[in-house]
């Protein structure tokens, strides 16, 4: 089974700066997706980037880019320019490729991010 | 406007008693989710669909049933078999096919809470 882990339940960072947040999981299949999701105070999950592993360049949505490491199974997200706005659970996801896992996403237990003005 | 709807937002529930919670999509996506969340962790798979009138168990399943008659509707019972109900339930619903990388987008949520 695959499991995915995120093993900084606190991040913090100071308005304008960078932050990386880590996610690592462990999978047996060569192809599947990545995901990482924001979940703001009001609790509705909002898509922030996605990989797919059978790509090589990093995946970047304006200030949101991850730092994907197949051999290392690791999937970081890298938050620039942060703004107050940016304080949320992020949550790290894996899908498998095979339509047989039935496209169910794994999550992992997610990061509280908070930004000091 | 497309998106997921559930409801309602808020839900109390007397011991013993089952509850349904409502998810309807206007987005055509043939597959649909329950999540549940406890407190400051991750989301858990209860059930899923990928076609209409078929559904399969995940993670969490027991205490809780599903029907998938329509399309567009999902709707989650949390049976008096759930021991633990109070938590934060939310659905979803993606798009199907061989290329599984279709995102998964969310309802805004509702609070199950036993009383």
């Amino acid at each position: 089974a695959q499991t995915v882990t995120q093993s900084q339940p606190e991040m913090s960072v100071q308005e304008a700066e960078t932050v990386t947040l880590s996610c690592t999981y462990d999978t047996s299949e060569s192809d599947y997706y990545l995901f990482w999701y924001k979940q703001p105070p009001s609790r509705q999950m909002i898509l922030v980037i996605r990989q797919e592993a059978y790509k090589q360049q990093n995946a970047t949505e304006n200030r949101f880019s991850v730092n994907f490491q197949k051999a290392a199974k690791s999937f970081s997200l890298k938050i620039s320019d942060s703004q107050l706005g940016d304080a949320a659970m992020y949550f790290c996801a894996y899908r498998p490729s095979n339509n047989n896992a039935g496209n169910m996403l794994t999550f992992g237990g997610g990061t509280r991010l908070m930004v000091k003005p | 406007d497309g998106g997921i709807t559930q409801s309602p937002k808020y839900l109390f529930r007397k011991e013993g008693q089952n509850v349904t919670l409502s998810c309807e999509q206007n987005l055509n996506h043939d597959a649909m989710y329950w999540y549940r969340q406890d407190p400051g962790q991750g989301l858990r798979l209860i059930y899923y669909s990928q076609i209409v009138n078929d559904f399969q168990k995940g993670d969490i399943a027991e205490g809780y049933s599903v029907s998938r008659e329509k399309k567009e509707s999902f709707p989650l019972t949390v049976t008096s078999a759930q021991k633990n109900p109070t938590a934060f339930y939310l659905c979803a619903s993606s798009t199907n096919g061989a290329a599984t990388g279709n995102t998964i987008y969310f309802g805004e949520g509702s609070w199950l809470t036993v009383v």
